[in-house]
């Protein structure tokens, strides 16, 4: 079975800083996808970002970036110019290709990301 | 234009109660999905349902089954409520899950178990 692991449970930075967020994943398949979701005070699921596995080229969504390193089954999330708005728990999701039900869509289990005036 | 809603957003019962949690999606999507989020923050699918087929997760007692009187309801219901149903349940949808489509979430019902 695919795990998530997300290796800091919190996590803060200045506003206007730069903050990555650590994914990994452990998978035997070679297509699958991935998601960065984002879940503010409010409890509301945000999708972030998402990525195919069969896509070279790292997902870009505004001040979201991810980096992609399929080899080591890592997943990071990279917010630029942090705002007070990005403070949430985000967490990092993976689905198999084969998955045609979205039954295995796997979490891992969050970072709490704090955002400083 | 919610998405996906969901109601109530909060429930508190007592132990044994029976209740019902309500999903309606307004994105045309074909699979409607039911998650819970327990106390530390795990998110786990209970049921997954795309108008011909309901997955359900083994690990998921059978006091919750998943009624959908259409494709854009996907309703939970839940008998003889316990202390340990406490949580937090997501209601989301996607369109396709064989192309990966994203999944869109409700804002979760706290259901307190008292």
């Amino acid at each position: 079975a695919q795990t998530v692991t997300q290796s800091q449970p919190e996590m803060s930075v200045q506003e206007a800083e730069t903050v990555t967020l650590s994914c990994t994943y452990d998978t035997s398949e070679s297509d699958y996808y991935l998601f960065w979701y984002k879940q503010p005070p409010s409890r509301q699921m945000i999708l972030v970002i998402r990525q195919e596995a069969y896509k070279q080229q790292n997902a870009t969504e505004n001040r979201f970036s991810v980096n992609f390193q399929k080899a080591a089954k890592s997943f990071s999330l990279k917010i630029s110019d942090s705002q007070l708005g990005d403070a949430a728990m985000y967490f990092c999701a993976y689905r198999s290709a084969l998955d045609n039900y979205g039954q295995n869509f796997v979490f891992g289990p969050g970072t709490r990301l704090s955002v400083l005036p | 234009d919610t998405a996906v809603s969901q109601t109530p957003k909060y429930l508190v019962t007592q132990m044994g109660n029976d209740k019902s949690i309500k999903c309606e999606q307004n994105l045309g999507h074909d699979t409607m999905y039911w998650y819970k989020q327990d106390s530390k923050k795990f998110l786990k699918i209970m049921f997954s349902y795309n108008n011909k087929e309901l997955i359900i997760n083994e690990t998921v007692p059978n006091r919750f089954s998943p009624k959908s009187p259409d494709k854009a309801h996907l309703n939970l219901h839940i008998n003889s409520l316990e202390l340990g149903d406490s949580a937090v349940y997501f209601c989301a949808s996607s369109q396709d899950p064989r192309a990966g489509d994203t999944q869109y979430f409700g804002p979760g019902t706290r259901l307190t178990v008292l």
